[in-house]
C-alpha cells in the first residue's frame, strides 16, 4: 500500500507562471488535506477537500491560488502567476475519514526565481 | 495571534543528553499530536494525547498532557542523533480533520 504520493518533489517556476503542484492520497482515503511550510516554521492549513468537492478553503489565499480533487485521479493544487513568496514546501495529507490518522506525503518544494 | 506555542523553537544538544519541548495555548483542547518532521520528508505522527494529565511513553519520549489540557510537554532521554528534526504539536478543532500546527522545535543532536 503505497503512501501518499506527491509530484514532482522540486518544482522551479519563474515569476508570473503557474504552479500545478499533485497529490494521489493513499488507497481507499478520500479526504484530502493541503498545507503550506515556509522555511523553519510550522505547517499552514490551506483546503480540506473530499471527492469533486471543497470543505474548507478558509487557509487559501482570496486570489490564485485554487484546489480541485476530481472523481477520477489526483488532487490539484495550482497557482497562477507565481510570486517570489510563494516559494514554499507544499505538503498533502490523506486520511479515510475525519477522526482518523492523517498520513502526510513528502511535500512538493516549489522555488519562484 | 499564535493558537499553539511551542518552546523553544531551536534547541541543539550533544548525544546522550535530555531535552523536553513544550507546546503551549491559552485555550483549552480536547486533543493533542505531536509530530517529527525529518529534513525533506513530511509529519510524521507520534503521538495523540486525549485525556488530561495522560502520560505517553514512546520508548526513549515521554509525552505528557496537561491537567487542564492547555499545555504538554515532549521528553527525550538520551538523545541521539536519529532524533535529530523539527518536533511540531497540532491540534484539530471541530470534526473537519484538519490541523492547526504550532511552529515547531527544531533540535539537533550532534555526535
Amino acid at each position: 500500500n503505497a503512501g501518499v504520493m506527491q509530484n514532482p518533489r522540486h518544482l522551479v517556476r519563474r515569476r508570473g507562471q503557474e504552479a500545478r503542484l499533485r497529490c494521489s492520497p493513499m488507497k481507499g482515503h478520500s479526504h484530502v488535506y493541503w498545507y503550506r511550510q515556509l522555511p523553519e516554521e510550522g505547517l499552514k492549513f490551506m483546503v480540506y477537500l473530499q471527492k469533486e468537492n471543497i470543505i474548507d478553503e478558509s487557509g487559501m489565499p482570496k486570489e490564485r491560488f485554487s484546489a480541485e480533487f476530481p472523481k477520477e485521479g489526483p488532487s490539484i493544487l495550482r497557482i497562477q502567476q507565481v510570486v517570489r513568496g510563494d516559494s514554499a514546501a507544499y505538503f498533502c495529507a490523506s486520511s479515510p475519514g475525519t477522526a482518523s490518522e492523517a498520513f502526510f506525503g513528502q511535500g512538493t518544494r516549489l522555488t519562484v526565481v | 495571534t499564535q493558537l499553539l506555542e511551542q518552546s523553544p523553537q531551536f534547541l541543539s544538544i550533544q548525544e546522550g543528553e535530555n531535552l523536553t519541548v513544550y507546546c503551549n495555548s491559552s485555550s483549552v483542547f480536547s486533543s493533542l499530536q505531536w509530530y517529527r518532521q525529518e529534513p525533506g520528508e513530511g509529519p510524521v505522527l507520534l503521538v495523540t494525547v486525549v485525556t488530561g494529565g495522560e502520560v505517553k511513553k514512546l520508548k526513549r519520549l515521554t509525552f505528557q498532557f496537561g491537567d487542564a489540557r492547555k499545555d504538554s510537554s515532549l521528553h527525550i532521554t538520551a538523545a541521539q542523533t536519529g532524533d535529530t528534526g523539527l518536533y511540531l504539536c497540532a491540534l484539530s478543532p471541530g470534526n473537519t480533520g484538519k490541523l492547526i500546527f504550532g511552529q515547531g522545535t527544531t533540535l539537533q543532536v550532534k555526535p
